[in-house]
């Protein structure tokens, strides 16, 4: 199985900070990689697709890049409601996977 | 709108079956891919299950294997999962998913999830 590993666990940010989150996969997915937001007590929503791709209605302050092992998602201009925690998932091979998580948290 | 309404969670004893509904609306159900996730309580995202929209094919994570079915019924627009020799490990929040069009294995609309307790 590919294990995806997320860092860090948790970020404190401020409004307005861009802020960085890293995913490794254990072997290589090519850009078979997603990026999920989690609020509490909700649903996850899917932001980025096939590593770079922004889901529909999400906005632009969203980004992600990489491929082979190394992923990152940015958020530019963090927001209240950005506040939340994010997970990649790699959709390259089964079992699908998820990494650990990161929350991003009120400075 | 698309709808993805999950039920038949509860508390159930280990050892015992249960089986997981979730009724879909606002969409063309027979067109897509179904997945079920789970989260424990205070825990991450686990991808559990995976069936193509016809049914042909099923994936299972490891860890249900041999212990849980994914199921459809495209005439009545639901997916279901049978969750047999359940363990307390099992206690989690279930999602359903549906595959996005942008490629079946991302999951682009969830439910809210319904709650399953094992426990004696």
């Amino acid at each position: 199985d590919i294990q995806m590993t997320q860092s860090p666990s948790s970020v404190s940010a401020s409004i307005g900070d861009r802020v960085t989150i890293t995913c490794r996969a254990s072997q290589a997915i090519s850009n078979w990689l997603a990026w999920y937001q989690q609020k509490p007590g909700k649903a996850p929503k899917l932001l980025i697709y096939a590593a770079s791709s922004l889901q529909s209605g999400v906005p632009p302050r969203f980004s992600g890049s990489g491929s082979g092992t190394d992923f990152t998602l940015t958020i530019s201009n963090l927001q209240p409601e950005d506040f939340a925690s994010y997970y990649c998932q790699q959709v390259n091979s089964f079992p699908l996977t998820f990494g650990g998580g990161t929350k991003v948290e009120i400075k | 709108q698309v709808q993805l309404v999950e039920s038949g969670g509860g508390v159930v004893q280990p050892g015992r079956s249960l089986r997981l509904s979730c009724a879909a609306s606002g969409f063309t159900f027979s067109g897509y891919a179904m997945h079920w996730v789970r989260q424990a309580p205070g825990k991450g995202l686990e991808w559990v299950a995976l069936i193509l929209s016809d049914g042909s094919n099923k994936y299972y994570a490891d860890s249900v294997k041999g212990r849980f079915t994914i199921s459809r019924d495209n005439s009545k627009n639901t997916l279901y999962l049978q969750m047999n020799s359940l363990r307390a490990e099992d206690t989690a929040v279930h999602y359903c998913a549906r595959g996005s069009s942008s490629g079946y294995f991302y999951s682009d609309y969830w439910g809210l999830g319904t709650l399953v307790t094992v426990s004696s």
